[in-house]
């Protein structure tokens, strides 16, 4: 079974700029979670998609937005890109949304905000 | 504000001893706790998991211990090798989850 797959993985932008992320859940999951890694921060929850819905949402502001396709695969975008935003940014996938205990993460894109 | 929390961002260790991982959380809603292990370029992996009611959970070499009174959780590596070299995350859950800052951990051959 194919792993989560996240495309790109490495993305430079300048402040201003907007920016799209995708991530491909393993198949058969319909949770997408998306998270912002940065050092000192550890991973911070951005949302959670399932079944094309927004479940749950992090402490972020509303240049963070995302979507799911019925096919599960899911799109982060960032509008308007600031200094700060530069992450790793990561997916994790799961069967179920918020009953699961386990998450399996992509390897994540990597973006440089100059 | 920071409810799981590791304060440890590094740790060295010899290879053959043991490495303990610590974290401590603050709402004791949390119902689920988790540690994954990250490389660099690769997402985190699950290691090992532990439920609320429980107080230990055990997994080969690793083993998850649960002090809610304290709100505490850690993580034991017996023995430690190279290849444990790795940044450690803890993560606990209750609608979603929360995770840690990472702990380096440097095992010295």
């Amino acid at each position: 079974k194919a792993g989560v797959t996240q495309t790109p993985r490495y993305l430079i932008k300048t402040r201003g700029q907007q920016v799209t992320l995708s991530c491909s859940p393993i198949s058969g999951h319909r949770s997408v979670s998306w998270y912002q890694q940065t050092p000192g921060q550890g991973l911070q929850f951005l949302f959670e998609y399932f079944s094309e819905t927004q479940r749950n949402k992090g402490n972020f502001p509303g240049r963070f937005s995302g979507r799911q396709f019925s096919n599960s695969r899911s799109e982060m975008n960032v509008s308007t890109l600031e200094l700060g935003d530069s992450a790793l940014y990561l997916c994790a996938s799961s069967f179920k949304s918020g009953t699961d205990n386990e998450q399996f993460f992509g390897p994540g894109t990597r973006l440089t905000v100059l | 504000d920071q409810q799981v929390k590791q304060n440890s961002p590094s740790l060295s260790v010899q290879e053959g001893r043991i490495s303990i991982l610590n974290c401590d959380y603050t709402n004791s809603m949390f119902d689920y706790f988790l540690w994954y292990k990250k490389y660099p370029a690769e997402g985190p992996t699950f290691l090992i998991s532990i439920s609320s009611i429980k107080d230990k959970n055990e997994d080969g070499r690793f083993t998850v211990f649960l002090n809610k009174s304290a709100k505490h959780l850690s993580l034991h590596i017996v023995p430690s090798q190279p290849g444990d070299s790795a940044v450690y995350f803890c993560a606990a859950k209750d609608y979603q989850f929360y995770f840690g800052t990472g702990t380096s951990l440097t095992v010295i051959p």
